[in-house]
């Protein structure tokens, strides 16, 4: 079974940091992209950050550039995003995504990972 | 990058059809044939729906069509039923960022 299932989530201080993990199984790990989308609380999705299956390209939104790093490991076969400076903004659920093999569209998402960022 | 405009609700009876439009710009929607469309239940993980504009994944029902005109794309639901009551977003790539998603349109099943 295709699955993606996040961790790392918590509660943190503004200005602190937090490692958010996404553990893969069912696919080629490689062969994929994979995104971080976040959902405030009562709010839409928000695209966050794109890693392809090599590790490069890698792409931030701005709200989070500079501050937020994604990476992926090959023999975990886990998807990272480490977060610092965090605002009360970056209060949300995150959820990893595969990206659509050979098109466009997220095809595969966690459950999600829920971030609070708040002293 | 501003996220897409969706209209915040729309509603429907059983059996009925409904379409939910998604309004970018020249810069996204317009100009690629990249808009894909997600449905979330409350407290679930968004789910892909339409892909590439018009494209089902395999599993999802064929109530389910994708269009686009110009700036603006369309997710329609045809034979309206209970379990499509939740949220829907579009999303499109962009020049800038890889992916802008939609403000979200809350379905409901009167």
């Amino acid at each position: 079974e295709v699955q993606l299932v996040e961790s790392g989530g918590g509660l943190v201080q503004p200005g602190g940091s937090l490692r958010l993990s996404c553990a893969a199984s069912g696919f080629t790990f490689s062969t994929y992209s994979l995104n971080w989308v976040r959902q405030a609380p009562g709010r839409g999705l928000e695209w966050v950050s794109y890693i392809s299956g090599s590790s490069s390209p890698k792409y931030y939104a701005d709200s989070v550039k500079g501050r937020f790093t994604i990476s992926r490991d090959y023999a975990t076969n886990s998807l990272y995003l480490q977060m610092n400076s965090l605002r009360a903004e970056d209060t949300a659920v995150y959820y990893c995504a595969r990206g659509l093999y050979g098109g466009y569209g997220l095809d595969v998402w966690g459950q999600g990972t829920t971030v609070t960022v708040s002293s | 990058q501003s996220a897409l405009t969706q209209p915040a609700s729309v509603s429907g009876s059983p059996g009925q059809s409904i379409t939910i439009s998604c309004t970018g710009t020249s810069s996204d929607v317009g100009a690629y044939n990249y808009v894909s469309w997600y449905q979330q239940h409350p407290g679930k993980a968004p789910k892909l729906m339409i892909y590439e504009v018009s494209n089902r994944p395999s599993g999802v029902s064929n109530r389910f069509s994708g269009s686009k005109s110009g700036n603006t794309a369309s997710l329609t639901i045809s034979g309206l039923q209970a379990e499509d009551e939740a949220d829907y977003y579009c999303s499109s790539y962009t020049s800038i960022i890889t992916y802008v998603f939609g403000t979200g349109t809350k379905v409901t099943v009167l």
